[in-house]
């Protein structure tokens, strides 16, 4: 399985984009990339998933370079409500995949 | 439409105790997937279950087990439970999904909290 490596914190302040990069230089040829959210005491919650390129949806965008073995999760002018949990994870593109987990970024906003 | 639905929200056992946890899945999908979460950690997968049997299994001992019912609902049993089983359970519900049909997207219920004293 390709390993994923983020930064474990960020700080930011309302209204600011956030950025959050992932690495995952092992990435396979059929792996997507998903970013889930979770708030504490609650399960996680995708955001969204792409393979290359840029995928924009309401929520966020995800931007994936040529080789792949990287993503930036992008959180357009952020709220209080966006302090959660943010995970990265490859994998093949089933819903019968076991995901894994790693540590996540702690995203805490400011006012 | 219902989403992902666990019972009981929070747990209290000794150790020794044996405890079940229950999920029901969102609606039309077929396929459970169990996760512990420790405090500070990402959730860690335990097993999955689709067609009424295990199909996938994590680094979890054999304590740890489970069921799947004909209406898709799931069970997790964890037996003779150690002060480690003190957790964050997680059950997710999916289709089998597959490249291009965009229902791969594995949703999570809220969890059950278990604390072994």
């Amino acid at each position: 399985l390709a390993k994923t490596t983020q930064p474990i914190s960020m700080d930011s302040y309302e209204g600011q984009e956030v950025n959050i990069t992932c690495s995952h230089n092992n990435i396979a040829t059929n792996d997507y990339i998903t970013w889930y959210q979770q708030f504490p005491s609650q399960g996680p919650r995708f955001i969204i998933q792409g393979y290359k390129t840029k995928v924009t949806n309401e929520v966020a965008s995800l931007f994936i370079p040529a080789d792949r073995k990287s993503s930036t999760l992008s959180l357009p002018r952020v709220s209080l409500s966006d302090t959660a949990v943010y995970y990265c994870l490859v994998g093949g593109h089933t819903g019968r995949r076991a995901l894994t987990f790693g540590s996540g970024t702690r995203l805490q906003v400011q006012p | 439409d219902a989403g992902v639905t666990q019972s009981p929200t929070h747990l209290i056992k000794t150790r020794g105790q044996q405890v079940t946890l229950r999920c029901s899945p969102k609606s039309g999908h077929d396929t459970v997937s169990w996760y512990q979460q420790a405090l500070g950690q990402g959730p860690q997968f335990i097993f999955q279950y689709y067609e009424e049997e295990e199909r996938q299994r994590g680094n979890f001992p054999d304590r740890f087990s489970g069921h799947q019912f004909p209406n898709y609902s799931s069970e997790l049993n964890v037996n003779a439970l150690l002060l480690g089983d003190s957790a964050l359970y997680l059950c997710a519900s999916s289709l089998k999904g597959g490249e291009g049909s965009g229902t791969d997207t594995q949703y999570f219920g809220p969890g059950t909290r278990l604390t072994v004293l």
